[in-house]
């Protein structure tokens, strides 16, 4: 069955510094997508990464990137220059493409708070 | 592309009322997927539907929960009689290809169920 782990409940970091947060992920499927989605205080779901098992390099969407290491089943998110802004709930995520389920199941989160 | 609409944003209702909560997909998505956010069990997926067949129910927490597809736009999500642990963020999301390349969400409606 697959399975997401977030293991940072909560993280501090200094304005302008990059941050990692951590995913590892299991799944027995060949084929499967990775995803990060944002949650600010105001409650929406913003969709920032994806990231492909076949894909030969790390996905990248302006300061977000995927550090996506398949042998370890791990999908960090790095957030370069952190902003006030990046202060929110970060959720990893992952879909199997070949199950008959077919679902996006999300991890637990990690709460990323900036500070000036 | 006004995105996927929930309504309402917020509903406060009391214990044993119908509750109904609507979803509009965005134009051209085909596949609809209900999650509902708590504290304790974070974001877990309800039912999906693809082409406006249910896929999957199988996170549906109990009978008094169902969920229909009457046309390719459009969702209800209904709980009756509603019960207070059903107080959470209800989420709605569409995609094209069954959700391959991640969704879009709605902007949720907060239930409290007093």
């Amino acid at each position: 069955a697959q399975k997401i782990t977030q293991t940072q409940p909560g993280m501090f970091v200094q304005e302008k510094e990059a941050v990692t947060l951590d995913c590892t992920y299991d799944t027995s499927d060949p084929s499967y997508g990775l995803f990060w989605y944002k949650q600010p205080s105001s409650g929406e779901m913003i969709f920032l990464i994806y990231q492909g098992s076949y894909d030969q390099q790390n996905a990248t969407e302006g300061r977000y990137s995927l550090n996506f290491q398949k042998a370890r089943k791990s999908a960090n998110l790095v957030i370069s220059a952190s902003q006030l802004g990046d202060s929110a709930m970060y959720f990893c995520a992952m879909r199997e493409i070949y199950s008959s389920a077919s679902k996006i199941i999300f991890g637990s989160g990690t709460r990323l708070s900036i500070r000036p | 592309d006004a995105g996927v609409i929930q309504s309402p944003r917020h509903e406060v209702t009391e214990m044993g009322q119908e509750v109904t909560l609507r979803c509009k997909l965005i134009s051209g998505h085909n596949s609809l997927f209900w999650y509902r956010q708590t504290m304790m069990r974070g974001l877990e997926l309800l039912i999906y539907f693809n082409n406006n067949v249910p896929i999957d129910d199988s996170g549906m927490p109990e009978d008094r929960f169902s969920a229909k597809m009457p046309n390719a736009s459009f969702s209800t999500l209904k709980i009756q009689p509603s019960e207070p642990r059903d107080s959470a963020v209800y989420f709605c999301a569409s995609s094209v290809d069954r959700g391959l390349y991640g969704y879009t969400f709605g902007s949720g409606t907060r239930l409290t169920v007093v």
